[in-house]
């Protein structure tokens, strides 16, 4: 079993449509997390961290449910340069901050 | 000014080569990464660096040896080269134990 798992997708959405990525992770020693975003053939970028309580940086907004090891990505509004692949990722301290990545998931956003 | 640099872009080379990718940063962390991103995409650590010593080592074949004169600096030697090590090789640096990394443009690396 991976240590963290994404539905790859692709999801397909119109502009303006709400979409919800999901993700579960394995190991319950995690202790940070975070949703990176990959553009194709360019390097993931940090889009936000996730914190218990829930977080929302504009049209984004991450929960974390520890009980359940389960993360989420609400994007609202979506635009057309909303498309991409969105990592889950989860950062291990026992392992000197390793960050550990889902395969992502794509997201289309059309016109 | 980029934050996490790598260099070479590209590579393409043949089998049983030895070559280098090299990785700068100058944001003052301490912390700096290999990673590797295979044709599915998937993203999995290779080595960490914390203050020039070997924190992390995955199970990666000896033929791929980091070396890190400094914290700013972080470089990959690999030794021959194999057609499975083709994939992007991204280099990463971090300024504490709980954040999260800032990654170089990445190295693409095609083997033939």
């Amino acid at each position: 079993r991976k240590e963290v798992e994404q539905d790859p997708g692709p999801f397909n959405v119109p502009e303006g449509a709400t979409v919800a990525f999901n993700c579960t992770y394995s190991n319950s020693a995690s202790q940070s997390f975070f949703w990176y975003r990959q553009d194709c053939r360019k390097e993931p970028k940090l889009l936000m961290s996730v914190y218990s309580s829930g977080n929302e940086d504009g049209r984004f907004t991450a929960q974390l449910n520890r009980a359940s090891q389960y993360i989420s990505l609400l994007i609202r509004d979506s635009k057309l340069s909303d498309s991409a692949t969105y990592l889950c990722v989860v950062n291990n301290w026992e392992y000197g901050n390793k960050l550990v990545f889902g395969a992502g998931t794509i997201l289309r956003v059309k016109s | 000014d980029t934050a996490v640099s790598q260099t070479p872009k590209y590579l393409v080379t043949q089998m049983g080569n030895d070559k280098s990718i090299k990785c700068e940063q100058n944001l003052g962390h301490d912390t700096m990464y290999w990673y590797k991103q295979d044709s599915k995409k998937f993203l999995k650590i290779m080595f960490s660096y914390n203050n020039k010593e070997l924190i992390i080592n995955e199970t990666v074949p000896n033929r791929f040896s980091p070396k890190s004169p400094d914290k700013a600096h972080l470089n990959l030697h690999i030794n021959s080269l194999e057609l499975g090590d083709s994939a992007v090789y991204f280099c990463a640096s971090s300024a504490s134990r709980n954040g999260g990394y800032t990654f170089g443009s990445g190295t693409r690396l095609t083997v033939v």
